[in-house]
């Protein structure tokens, strides 16, 4: 059974730069085939897709965060990493990192969640 | 950019069939997938291409598309099915990942 568990600070200040680590347990993210996701979701909102990185490393981003996101896998083994630059407070949110799965026609869908981590921006 | 248009809130009462919508330009060519997310926990899978059930689902859940509408049905509605259902799914590029707004599902 594939678990996936988020860690990073809570609290972010304006301006500075979100970054959170995944780290995956009972399956390697090396492994091959799955695409390691982020997604968030505001207080009371929907969910809102950021990006994934597939084993090989390719990155595919959201065309609206595109140009703030960073998504890596981690330098130790099986966890992958998400960097958002220049926060506000609209970008405080719950954010999950996710297993995506690439079904028939190569479309990907989310089949293991982490639990979710609030970071909050404020000053 | 490309949007999944969800009704906010659907009630039924218990045992009835609840039935929530997803409209979307690309849902033609494009499959439909469902999560259910209850307060406070992260989504889970309950509907994946369109109509197939990932295991430990009940069959209650069933889903179906046709044009550009998708379709969940909760069949026989319990009152743990209350959540937030999303649907989700992809433009007709493939590059925008899209959930729809969500739709809370009310069972009393």
């Amino acid at each position: 059974q594939v678990q996936l568990q988020e860690s990073g600070p809570g609290l972010v200040k304006p301006s500075q730069t979100l970054s959170l680590t995944c780290t995956v347990s009972g399956g390697s993210i090396s492994s091959g085939g799955y695409y390691w996701s982020w997604i968030r979701q505001h207080p009371g909102k929907g969910l809102e897709w950021i990006g994934y990185i597939y084993y090989s490393g390719s990155t595919y981003y959201n065309p609206s965060l595109k140009s703030l996101v960073t998504i890596s896998v981690g330098t130790s083994k099986n966890q992958f990493s998400l960097k958002l630059s220049s926060v506000t407070a609209a970008d405080t949110a719950v954010y999950y990192c996710a297993r995506g799965y690439s079904g028939s026609y190569l479309e990907v869908y989310f089949d293991y969640w982490g639990q979710g981590t609030l970071v909050t921006v404020s000053s | 950019s490309y949007e999944l248009t969800q009704p906010p809130s659907v009630s039924v009462s218990p045992g009835q069939t609840a039935r929530i919508t997803c409209s979307g330009d690309a849902l033609p060519k494009k499959y439909a997938y469902w999560y259910q997310q209850k307060s406070g926990q992260a989504p889970v899978l309950v509907i994946y291409e369109d109509s197939k059930r990932p295991s430990g689902i009940p069959e209650r859940f069933s889903g179906s598309s046709s044009g550009t509408m998708a379709t969940l049905s909760v069949s026989g509605a319990q009152v743990e099915d209350e959540a937030d259902y999303y649907c989700y799914s992809t433009d007709s590029s493939g590059n925008h990942r899209v959930f729809g707004g969500g739709t809370k599902l009310t069972v009393l």
